[in-house]
């Protein structure tokens, strides 16, 4: 059984730039959540996918994006960056069943610098 | 406010001791809670579900108190490697809810 693997692991931009993150979900998980992290913080719950749908999101704004693709793989997109964007993105999988709440399964993170 | 909210901490106790973290939550229609554990400059890991009944792990006890809306953990005969940050996480009833961490407690075991 594969875990959840997330690319790139290190990355470093400058204001204004795009970005994707990718996310490979733990096999036999359909549910894919991204969370930012910011330094001395617990993650901030972004938005989720089900089914190649955004069900769910937090307080981001639009120039956060993401798609969750047919084999549950999922990308995130920032656009235009700002500094404050600089956080460890963390990608959970998860497999809801029968109404029974999330147990999240983590990547590593990918970690964005924006300079 | 926060919606989830912890003590940051950091703890720093000996190793052997009981230590004990809160974490309250201000939306009442939580359902369902969690801990996770996250070492230094790792992923964040389930440590235990948190069910209305509460629930005991080895010497992890989770208890959930929704007339004062806390949830708490408790390690007992605490061991070098608990060493780590402890964050509380709430979530709604349907998968489309907001799932929401605390910004975690850090605790400390010293030898």
């Amino acid at each position: 059984e594969t875990g959840v693997t997330q690319s790139p692991t290190h990355l470093i931009k400058t204001r204004g730039q795009q970005v994707t993150l990718r996310c490979s979900s733990q096999s036999g998980h359909n549910t894919v959540s991204w969370y930012q992290q910011a330094l001395g913080q617990g993650p901030q719950f972004i938005f989720q996918y089900y089914r190649e749908e955004e069900n769910g999101r937090g307080n981001f704004p639009p120039r956060f994006s993401g798609l969750q693709f047919p084999n549950y793989s999922s990308e995130l997109n920032v656009n235009a960056l700002e500094l404050d964007d600089s956080a460890l993105y963390l990608c959970a999988s998860s497999l809801p069943t029968g109404g029974r709440a999330n147990v999240l399964t983590f990547g590593a993170g990918s970690r964005l610098t924006v300079l | 406010r926060k919606e989830v909210e912890q003590d940051p901490g950091p703890f720093n106790v000996p190793e052997g001791a009981t230590v004990a973290f809160n974490c309250t939550y201000s939306n009442s229609a939580s359902q369902s809670f969690f801990w996770y554990r996250q070492d230094c400059r790792k992923e964040p890991k389930l440590l235990m579900s948190v069910y209305s009944s509460g629930n005991e792990d080895g010497r992890f006890t989770a208890q959930l108190n929704r007339a004062s809306q806390y949830i708490s953990l408790l390690i007992r005969d605490s061991k070098l490697s608990d060493s780590a940050t402890y964050l509380c996480v709430s979530e709604g009833y349907s998968s489309a809810s907001k799932i929401i961490f605390g910004s975690g407690t850090r605790l400390s075991i010293r030898p």
